[in-house]
């Protein structure tokens, strides 16, 4: 079972560009979350995605976009990066709802 | 507001001796609880859940909590700590009719030899 993969593992961007990280969630799961997670700080939710849809979003702008596949992967999309999108992007997969998830390595994102 | 609290920002304990890493939430009602564990530049590993049932949970590494309803606390418990738990604890709590988890701010545990 190989978990919850991210791609890729590190990039680097510039201010006002825009970037996608995907995200596999682990064998058996159909729902997937994404946490951004700040230098010190912990993580927050940005939003979850169940049979490709939205289903709950925390308190990001609407920059911030994703998608599910009917494979249950998912990607994030961030539009018009700032400096303060730097940090590290997890997802996270789970089978039902409030059940454990489980993250990935995450996605460390550097806006220049 | 909801909310995750964890007072300690950052503790130092020595290898072997015991270790207590403090959680508290303010919810009306009992969430789903959860403990986390991250090394540096990784991703989080549960370190154990509470849902329901017995309020002495036991995880992995060695590791349980206590949920104390009383007190609005789910505290981390380690009886003899071992070089490897240096990381940054983080306790989670996701209500009931929710399905974000919500993190406290984290601990830092540095081991010393």
């Amino acid at each position: 079972d190989a978990g919850v993969t991210q791609s890729p593992t590190h990039l680097i961007k510039t201010r006002g560009q825009q970037v996608t990280l995907r995200c596999s969630p682990k064998s058996g799961h159909d729902t997937v979350s994404w946490y951004q997670q700040a230098l010190g700080q912990g993580p927050q939710f940005i939003f979850q995605y169940y049979e490709e849809e939205e289903r709950q979003r925390g308190n990001f702008p609407d920059r911030f976009s994703g998608h599910q596949f009917p494979n249950y992967s998912s990607e994030l999309n961030v539009n018009a990066l700032l400096l303060g999108d730097s940090a590290l992007y997890l997802c996270a997969s789970s089978g039902t709802p409030n059940t454990e998830a489980f993250f990935g390595q995450g996605t460390r994102l550097t806006v220049v | 507001a909801q909310s995750v609290t964890q007072p300690d920002i950052h503790i130092t304990v020595s290898e072997g001796a015991s270790l207590e890493l403090r959680c508290n939430y303010s919810y009306g009602a009992t969430p789903y609880l959860f403990w986390y564990v991250q090394s540096p530049g990784q991703g989080l590993q549960l370190l154990l859940k509470y849902f329901s049932g017995d309020t002495l949970v036991q995880g992995i590494k060695g590791f349980e909590a206590e949920f104390k309803r009383s007190q609005s606390s789910f505290n981390l418990r380690k009886p003899s700590v071992h070089w490897s738990d240096a990381a940054e604890y983080f306790c989670a709590v996701v209500r009931s009719n929710d399905y974000k988890l919500s993190f406290g701010a984290g601990t830092t545990v540095t081991v010393r030899a």
